[in-house]
This record gives structure tokens, sequence and C-alpha cells, in this order.
């Protein structure tokens, strides 16, 4: 159980397009998901927490025009990169959790997305 | 605010012995989780070990156990009986029950040598 597919695994664009990534929880409803980035080497950083129905909760520094989070449905969220460019590049990895009796608990990954921007 | 430390970039372990990898923390909370997350190559974060601070009993998954101490703020993993496939980076994480968010160290690089 607690399984988190991401889609796509790769993507390469050009600067200036965007590019849409998916997150879903494929055996369990997700109240909240969040976004984090990875550089090579280094710990993951949280960009965005967002609840089903509702706005995503940035953290500082992140833009919310650049990095726009929709949270449809209890088993899907999606983050689109606009306007892309090459210091986009990363490793982007979602992560989805549940709350039970008012606690959140524990987050479980997707396998992550390279973005390559040209 | 709460912050993570991993003051161990990289470990090595013979494969079958066992290895100790540290983490301590910081938070004003009195309510919240701590984990231990595996990476390996393949860059997929796999829940290793989960540890609510309530609880005084130290969590252990087969080969993976914790040593928490909480007047410490310590929270140190033990991987016994270690194996290749235990090779990866591994990410302590402090998570809120507030927020739900997780707050992770830097992360120790584990290899396991044959």
């Amino acid at each position: 159980g607690a399984v988190v597919s991401q889609h796509p695994s790769w993507v390469i664009c050009k600067s200036g397009t965007s590019v849409k990534i998916e997150c879903r929880s494929l055996d369990f409803q997700a109240t909240t998901m969040f976004w984090y980035r990875q550089f090579p080497k280094q710990s993951l950083m949280l960009m965005a927490t967002s609840n089903e129905g509702s706005k995503a909760t940035y953290e500082q520094g992140v833009e919310k025009d650049k990095f726009l989070i929709n949270h449809a449905s209890l088993t899907l969220s999606t983050l689109t990169v606009t306007s892309a460019h090459p210091e986009d590049s990363s490793f982007y990895i979602c992560s989805a959790s549940h709350v039970a009796s008012g606690r959140p608990l524990t987050q479980y990954f997707g396998p992550g997305t390279r973005l390559l921007v040209l | 605010a709460q912050t993570v430390t991993q003051s161990q970039p990289e470990m090595s372990v013979q494969e079958a012995e066992t290895v100790t990898l540290s983490c301590t923390y910081d938070t004003s909370e009195s309510d919240y989780y701590l984990f231990w997350y595996k990476q390996p190559p393949s860059r997929q974060m796999i829940l290793v070990i989960r540890q609510e601070a309530y609880k005084q009993q130290n969590a252990t998954e087969n080969r993976f156990s914790v040593n928490f101490q909480k007047a410490a703020k310590s929270f140190s993993l033990k991987i016994s009986d270690s194996q290749l496939g235990d090779a990866a980076m591994y990410f302590c994480a402090y998570g809120s029950s507030n927020t739900g968010k997780l707050i992770f160290g830097q992360g120790t690089t584990l290899q396991v040598k044959p």
C-alpha cells in the first residue's frame, strides 16, 4: 500500500515553455500533497504544500507564479513550471499523506521527475 | 523553527556488520514525529522507520532500529547485518504534527563494502 506515482519521470524542454508534472496517490486518498526540489547530493527542499480543494501554501522564496500547484482531487496534484529556464533544471519530488483523527500521517514519496531545460 | 542535523556526510560499513547513523534535532513542539528515509541511486525516497515522539519505546523494523533520546533530541538509526542493498543516502526527518511538514537533515551517504 501507500504508492505514489509521478509523471513524467524525465522531461526535456526548451527555455520559455511550460512543463506539467503529475503526482498521484494510487491506493489512498491524500488530503495533503507536498512538492520538493532536490539538487544533486543535497537534501530535499520543500517548495509548497497543497491541500485538496484549496490554494497551495508556498515556502519562503518560492515563486508562486512560476510554480503553479493544483490539487484538484484527493488523488491528484500537479506542478506546472511556467516559462521554464535552465536554472529550473532539477529533480522534483512529490509526496502524499493523509490525515487520521486530525493528525497528519507519514509522507509517501513519488519516484521523482528530472527536468532539464535547454 | 525546527532544525535537523546529520553530522556524518559519509559512512561506510562492512557487509554483515552494524552501523549507526546520527541525527539530532531542535524543536519547541511537544508533539512530533521522526523518520528515517533511504534514497538509493534511483532517487526514490523509501521510508525506513518512523517514531512518534510520545512513545518511549524505540521503533524497530527488521534490521533497522532507532535510539530515540527525547531529552537529548537525538534520533540515531542502527542498521544490523548490513547488506549491499543498504547502500544509499539516508535522511533523518522531523515531522510536525501541527503542519504535517517534514524537515530533512543534510543526509548521510552510506557505503557498504563486500
